[in-house]
């Protein structure tokens, strides 16, 4: 399986600030047709998961532009331009290339200082 | 709006047998690929697999390949995730997603003797 690497496991923020989340692939996630499948999504305490960025860099329906996706092959990146209180939560990274083992990375709790 | 609404907690013991339901209220249910998201606290997310509702294809996670068995009622736009042998490891909440864009609410199996 492709192992997913997210760090740091913990990011204290102090809102009002950027925040940024890396993530990092036992393996490229480009596809035999050029296509790189890494979403980001966030878990907020007590909430279903959300997705918020697909295909690295595309921001969902309704994601606030505040929060961006970067990278390439095997390192990416999650952005948070400037935090805010309910952005508190768990990310997840998750490969969709190689397939039928899609994986997740470990998570990073994002704390208010 | 679509929801999709799992089946309540369930309490169950070793070795015994369970069937939890994700109804979809949107008109797409039949087209869309419907995946199954293991989450236990403290552990993470970790993708099970998906199953098409339309032919029933079906693509598991090696991880969960024969231990668990997703089907599908095109007739009540329900799909469900289902164990013959349940471990107290199966213990963690259960997430249905329309293709990420849209999520259960989750259904916490707790196994324990």
């Amino acid at each position: 399986d492709v192992v997913m690497t997210q760090s740091p496991l913990t990011l204290p923020v102090t809102l009002g600030q950027p925040a940024s989340i890396s993530c990092r692939s036992s393996q490229s996630l480009v596809d035999s047709y050029g296509n790189t499948y890494l979403n980001w999504f966030q878990q907020r305490p007590g909430q279903s998961p959300r997705r918020l960025i697909y295909k690295v860099s595309n921001r969902d329906s309704g994601v606030p532009d505040r929060f961006s996706g970067s990278g390439a092959g095997t390192d990416f990146t999650l952005k948070i331009s400037r935090v805010e209180a309910e952005d508190v939560g768990v990310y997840y990274c998750m490969q969709g290339t190689h397939w039928p083992a899609w994986t997740f990375g470990q998570g990073t709790k994002v704390e208010i200082k | 709006e679509v929801q999709l609404v799992q089946s309540g907690a369930e309490v169950k013991k070793p070795g015994e047998s369970l069937k939890i339901s994700c109804q979809d209220s949107g008109h797409s249910f039949a087209n869309s690929w419907i995946g199954w998201v293991r989450h236990i606290p403290g552990r993470g997310l970790e993708w099970m697999g998906m199953i098409y509702p339309s032919d029933s294809d079906t693509r598991y996670s090696p991880s969960f390949q024969g231990h668990v068995t997703m089907s599908v009622d095109k007739s009540i736009n329900t799909a469900y995730l289902q164990w013959n042998t349940l471990r107290a490891s199966d213990t963690a909440i259960y997430y249905c997603t329309r293709q990420f864009d849209y999520w259960g609410q989750g259904t916490l199996v707790t196994v324990s003797s």
